[in-house]
């Protein structure tokens, strides 16, 4: 079965400053997905940034990207000139096809203003 | 355009009494899901639809839990003798095509259960 695994309970930042979310899964299989989730305190999950396992290239969203190691199964989050309304809890998640999506324990950030 | 709709947003119920939770998904989405986040934890699979069949049942943690969709669009999750431990945030999502490696799931602000 796969895994997801976030291995940092808690981390922060300085408002403008550069932060990194680790992620590691376990997988088998060559062709899959893999996302970071924002969960604020209103609950709702909101998605940041995906990636596809076939691109070599790393996505990007505007302050957010991600490093995406296939062969070391890592997948961490950069969060760029951190603002403070980037505070929340991160989950990383992966998906193959049609199957539910697997989610890592999270990462709460805190923004220090 | 209207998101993931849930309800309520918050229930408190007693020990042994059953509950039903309500997931409206946005409107043509296929695919819907029910997730579990207990207090400070991640999310835990419960159940996947497509359409109003259930291919993926493998997250109900027990006999108590079952799910329903009607029409392909509405689902209800029903609790039945609800246990301390069944406190939880359940969450719904639904994604236009639950085939599609990239669909990703729209998430509903779900329903904070607690178990008296």
């Amino acid at each position: 079965a796969q895994t997801v695994t976030q291995s940092q309970p808690e981390m922060s930042v300085q408002e403008a400053e550069t932060v990194t979310l680790s992620c590691t899964y376990d997988t088998s299989e060559s062709d899959y997905y893999l996302f970071w989730y924002k969960q604020p305190p209103s609950r709702q999950m909101i998605l940041v940034i995906r990636q596809e396992a076939y691109k070599q290239q790393n996505a990007t969203e505007n302050r957010f990207s991600v490093n995406f190691q296939k062969a070391a199964k890592s997948f961490s989050l950069k969060i760029s000139d951190s603002q403070l309304g980037d505070a929340a809890m991160y989950f990383c998640a992966y998906r193959r096809g049609a199957q539910k999506l697997v989610f890592g324990q999270g990462t709460r950030l805190t923004i220090n203003p | 355009g209207a998101g993931v709709s849930q309800s309520p947003s918050n229930k408190v119920t007693e020990k042994g009494k059953d509950v039903e939770l309500r997931c409206d998904p946005i409107s043509g989405h296929t695919a819907l899901y029910w997730y579990r986040q207990s207090l400070g934890q991640g999310l835990e699979f419960l159940i996947y639809f497509q359409g109003n069949s259930a291919p993926d049942k493998s997250g109900l943690p027990s006999d108590r839990f079952s799910a329903e969709r009607t029409g392909g669009s509405v689902s209800t999750l029903t609790i039945q003798r609800t246990q301390q431990e069944d406190s939880a945030v359940y969450l719904c999502a639904s994604s236009p095509q639950g085939s599609s490696y990239n669909s990703p799931l729209h998430f509903g602000n779900g329903t904070r259960l607690t178990v008296t």
